[in-house]
C-alpha cells in the first residue's frame, strides 16, 4: 500500500532550536509539496519540486526555512530557528506528474513553546 | 498571487440536507482538483476537473467547473455524518505543476 510518509508525527520543540521535518514521497512521484495547516491560514503552499529541483518556494519565510529533497526518496523541511508563530501542522504531499492528484502523508503536527 | 476563495466557510446541516461549496479563483485555472480532510486527517484526492464547464458526478457528489474555468462547485445530496469534514478546492496552476488549495469549507452533519 503506497503512501507518503512524514516523520516525526508529533514534535514539541523551545523556541530557536532547529527542527527538521522529513518525508518520504511515493516511489516513483516526481513531485513533491510542502503545506503548512493553521486555523488561521488554512492550507498554504510553502514549497514544491520537480524531479528533485524546486520550482517555487515562495510560500517559505526565507529567513528560517528551507526545504531541499537530497534524493528522489527523502525531502526535507528545516526550521531555524523555531518561533512560537511556526506552530502548525507541517504536510507533505506527492504527485506521479503534472495535472495528477496530490497523495498526502500524515502531516507533522509541531508545537512550538 | 494566486488566491482561491471558498464560501462558505462553516456550514452545518441537517442529515438528508444538501449541502453546496463554491471555490472562485482570481485567475484562470488549467484544472481543478477536489479535497476532503477530515477531522484530524490529511486531505484526500477526489476528483479533478479539467474542461470548460465540466460536470462530474461520484454518487452523491456533483462537482461543476465554470465555463470560464475561474470557479467551480461542490454539491451533496442528502448528506450523511459520513460526509463530515473539510472540503478544499486546489487550483491547478504552474504548468501543471502548482497546486494551490483554497479556504475550504468546513462541514457538520447533525442528526
Amino acid at each position: 500500500d503506497a503512501r507518503v510518509t512524514q516523520t516525526p508525527r508529533d514534535k514539541v520543540t523551545e523556541m530557536g532550536q532547529e527542527v527538521t521535518m522529513r518525508c518520504q514521497p511515493i516511489l516513483g512521484h516526481n513531485t513533491v509539496f510542502w503545506y503548512r495547516q493553521t486555523m488561521m491560514q488554512g492550507l498554504e503552499l510553502l514549497a514544491y519540486f520537480r524531479n528533485r529541483a524546486p520550482l517555487d518556494d515562495s510560500g517559505m519565510p526565507k529567513d528560517r526555512f528551507s526545504a531541499e529533497m537530497p534524493d528522489a526518496t527523502l525531502a526535507t523541511l528545516k526550521i531555524q530557528p523555531s518561533e512560537p508563530r511556526d506552530s502548525a501542522v507541517y504536510f507533505c504531499a506527492s504527485g506521479l506528474s503534472r495535472n495528477t492528484e496530490a497523495f498526502f502523508g500524515q502531516g507533522t503536527r509541531l508545537t512550538v513553546v | 498571487g494566486q488566491q482561491v476563495m471558498q464560501i462558505p466557510q462553516y456550514q452545518h446541516v441537517q442529515e438528508g440536507e444538501d449541502f453546496t461549496t463554491y471555490c472562485n479563483s482570481s485567475t484562470t485555472l488549467s484544472n481543478i482538483q477536489w479535497y476532503k480532510q477530515r477531522p484530524g486527517g490529511h486531505p484526500v484526492f477526489l476528483i479533478q476537473l479539467v474542461k470548460s464547464g465540466e460536470v462530474k458526478k461520484q454518487k452523491r457528489l456533483t462537482f461543476q467547473f465554470g465555463e470560464a474555468k475561474k470557479n467551480s462547485s461542490l454539491h451533496i445530496t442528502a448528506t450523511q455524518t459520513t460526509d463530515v469534514g473539510t472540503y478544499f478546492c486546489a487550483a491547478v496552476t504552474g504548468g501543471g505543476n502548482k497546486l494551490t488549495f483554497g479556504t475550504g469549507t468546513q462541514l457538520k452533519v447533525e442528526l
